[in-house]
């Protein structure tokens, strides 16, 4: 069974970083591209970054570029988020997600739980 | 950019069918696939319909999926409904400039 646990939950103030980790179990990590999700208070679902299996192609929200990294350890099963410059619209529940592909196309097969991210004064 | 226009809310009571549009602003809707993600409250997403129409292992085939290309818009169909029914879903798509689109979300109760 497919098991992703973010962890990183926090509180930072304008301008200030914070570390998302996700943990992967359940598959072969390394096989699978990923993507990190939010969701504001109240809001829809945002996509905020993609890296693939690999490492070597990564995309990222225009809400986020340059401010934000992505990366992964796959000996460690392990994704990260450094969200560096946060802003209070960076306020918002952080999703791990794996990416499954079929043959023409892609979307979220398995979400984490949430960990929850407050930038504030 | 295209975006993924959704009613902000959907009611129907228990037992009826109900019907989730979900509407692409530019760009033909049958050129990528639409998914649709259930999220109950205080709950993470799960998927519930991928490439248009399929559900994954363990989604009753009481959820549906399809494409309308008259209306540029893709549909979740809900049969049956039940009180566990009553949550948020969400359609996603995407292109070539626009990796990862989702909708704006429609909230179902279940009255």
């Amino acid at each position: 069974e497919v098991h992703l646990v973010e962890s990183g939950t926090g509180l930072a103030q304008p301008g200030g970083s914070l570390r998302l980790s996700c943990a992967a179990s359940g598959f072969t990590f390394s096989s699978f591209e990923m993507n990190w999700v939010r969701q504001a208070p109240g809001k829809g679902l945002e996509w905020v970054s993609y890296i693939s299996g690999s490492g070597n192609s990564i995309f990222y929200a225009d809400s986020v570029k340059g401010r934000f990294t992505i990366s992964r350890d796959n000996a460690k099963n392990s994704l990260f988020l450094q969200m560096n410059s946060l802003r209070v619209e960076d306020t918002a529940v952080y999703y791990c997600a794996r990416v499954r592909r079929t043959s023409g196309s892609y979307f979220v097969g398995d979400w984490g739980q949430g960990t929850q991210v407050t930038v504030s004064s | 950019n295209f975006i993924l226009t959704q009613p902000h809310s959907v009611s129907e009571s228990p037992g009826k069918t109900v019907t989730i549009s979900c509407t692409r602003s530019s760009g033909y809707i049958g050129n990528n696939y639409v998914h649709w993600y259930q999220q109950r409250p205080g709950s993470a997403p799960t998927t519930l319909i991928y490439d248009d129409d399929q559900r994954p292992s363990g989604v009753p085939d009481r959820f549906s999926g399809s494409i309308d290309r008259s209306s540029n818009s893709a549909s979740l169909t809900i049969s049956g409904l039940r009180p566990e029914d009553e949550a948020d879903y969400y359609c996603q798509s995407y292109d070539n400039r626009n990796p990862w689109v989702f909708g704006g979300g429609t909230k179902l109760t279940v009255i």
